[in-house]
């Protein structure tokens, strides 16, 4: 199956600054990539839609000031949590969307662990 | 009420067992995701499927279209299978619509 990459997979930082998380598609190309947020014992919360050489999309709620993204290829999508603070500690987690001629796949990436100290 | 539903939402077997895991929905979708999430975090595509039933090794997807059902069985359950597994339909809009997850306990 189609493979999808993050990196890091973890990440400890301090208050204040800011981090950037990669999410590849290694095998195919991504026009459109999604990512979301885990937080302990819950579901996946889609934060946004990362669509290459546009805008991305946010859900509501999800400052777009506080986590950027950028989609510059088609198989990078980059979030970055700009100055960060302990309650962005969470895993985000990215998709991307494998279209094909009968119907569209999602592929997750392995997720990264953010710890904000 | 969600759109997704899982059940049961917490599941203990013994090695060996046979297991399901059931899912509804309420939206009209055009293919049901399920997933596997293991402690680490990371997120495993198991099947999608828009119908009939689907077999990887000792994992089997089964879906009926009409009532809106999906089930995910596990024949020979092993510990190295405990995992949360989680269904997911595409709403309207293609957005993903995540059940609860059911998380799984399989004891040697």
């Amino acid at each position: 199956g189609a493979v999808v990459s993050q990196h890091p997979s973890w990440v400890i930082c301090k208050s204040g600054t800011s981090v950037k998380i990669e999410c590849r598609s290694l095998d195919f190309q991504a026009t459109t990539m999604f990512w979301y947020r885990q937080f302990p014992k819950q579901s996946l919360m889609l934060m946004a839609t990362s669509n290459e050489g546009s805008k991305a999309t946010y859900e509501q709620g999800v400052e777009k000031d506080k986590f950027l993204i950028n989609h510059a290829s088609l198989t990078l999508s980059t979030l970055t949590v700009t100055s960060a603070h302990p309650e962005d500690s969470s895993f985000y987690i990215c998709s991307a969307l494998l279209r094909q001629a009968y119907t569209d796949t999602q592929y997750f990436g392995p997720g990264t662990r953010l710890t904000v100290l | 009420k969600n759109e997704v539903e899982q059940s049961p939402q917490n599941l203990t077997a013994q090695e060996g067992e046979f297991i399901t895991i059931n899912c509804s929905y309420s939206v009209g979708i055009s293919a049901l995701h399920w997933l596997q999430q293991h402690p680490g975090g990371g997120i495993v595509s198991l099947f999608m499927l828009s119908s009939g039933k689907k077999k990887h090794g000792r994992l089997i997807a089964t879906i009926n279209i009409q009532e809106k059902h999906s089930s995910l069985h596990i024949t020979a359950s092993h510990p190295r299978d405990s995992a949360v597994y989680i269904c997911a339909a595409p709403s309207n809009t293609g957005k993903l619509i995540f059940g609860q997850g059911t998380t799984l306990q399989v004891k040697p």
